[in-house]
């Protein structure tokens, strides 16, 4: 099955500063790559995902990167905010059923 | 509302004791699944369900039991629970392809096993 690493496992940054958080995967057939942000106590939602076909994508403050060849994807968060504190999870799927998620980034956002 | 429900919210129970965790959604999804969050290790997938009366193992699927009779719920099952499943469990739901789209969480169950 899919191996998703991520690091760091913890993160903080200075408020206006950005964030960046790194996941490789192991099985080159993966080809869906979302993220999820969980606050503290919640659950966690989807903030942006990519697919193999594209190399970057961007929402707002938030962009993801894709190097399919070396088999790693990251999540860059600019202009960080207070409400950007949270655990990232980053994840990877080959199959149509099965998400593999790393195993996550607290992300502390210091005022 | 469109939602992902689940209940109870938490719950202490004692070795041994079975227990169902049930989880409900109303956007007419055909996939649902289970996850058990711990620290350290993430989000790992318990079962899954494609559609009524479908389901497959995921990655952590020893001690737990999974049915889907109705589109709407999928509930997790432990016949016989052990403190290694003290854990926070997310069941989620997402249209069709849960690997390939959105899945939508559900508030959680902590769980807490004697």
């Amino acid at each position: 099955g899919e191996n998703v690493e991520q690091h760091p496992s913890t993160l903080s940054v200075q408020e206006g500063d950005s964030a960046v958080i790194k996941c490789t995967y192991s099985d080159s057939a993966s080809n869906y790559f979302p993220w999820y942000k969980q606050e503290l106590g919640k659950r966690p939602q989807l903030i942006i995902d990519i697919r193999s076909n594209v190399g970057e994508k961007k929402d707002q403050r938030i962009a993801v990167t894709l190097n399919k060849t070396a088999k790693h994807f990251s999540l860059h968060i600019t202009e960080t905010q207070p409400e950007d504190s949270a655990v990232y999870f980053c994840a990877a799927s080959l199959s149509d059923y099965k998400l593999s998620f790393g195993a996550g980034t607290t992300v502390t956002v210091r005022a | 509302e469109a939602q992902v429900t689940q209940n109870p919210r938490y719950l202490i129970t004692v070795t041994g004791k079975k227990l169902t965790v049930t989880c409900s959604q109303n956007m007419n999804h055909e996939y649902m699944s289970w996850y058990r969050q711990d620290p350290g290790l993430g989000l790992r997938q318990i079962y899954y369900s494609m559609n009524v009366e479908v389901t497959d193992k995921g990655d952590v699927p020893e001690g737990y039991k999974v049915s889907r009779k109705e589109k709407r719920n999928f509930p997790l099952i432990l016949e016989s629970p052990s403190p290694n499943q003290t854990s926070l469990y997310f069941c989620a739901s997402s249209f069709s392809a849960g690997g390939q789209e959105t899945q939508y969480f559900g508030p959680g169950t902590r769980l807490l096993v004697l």
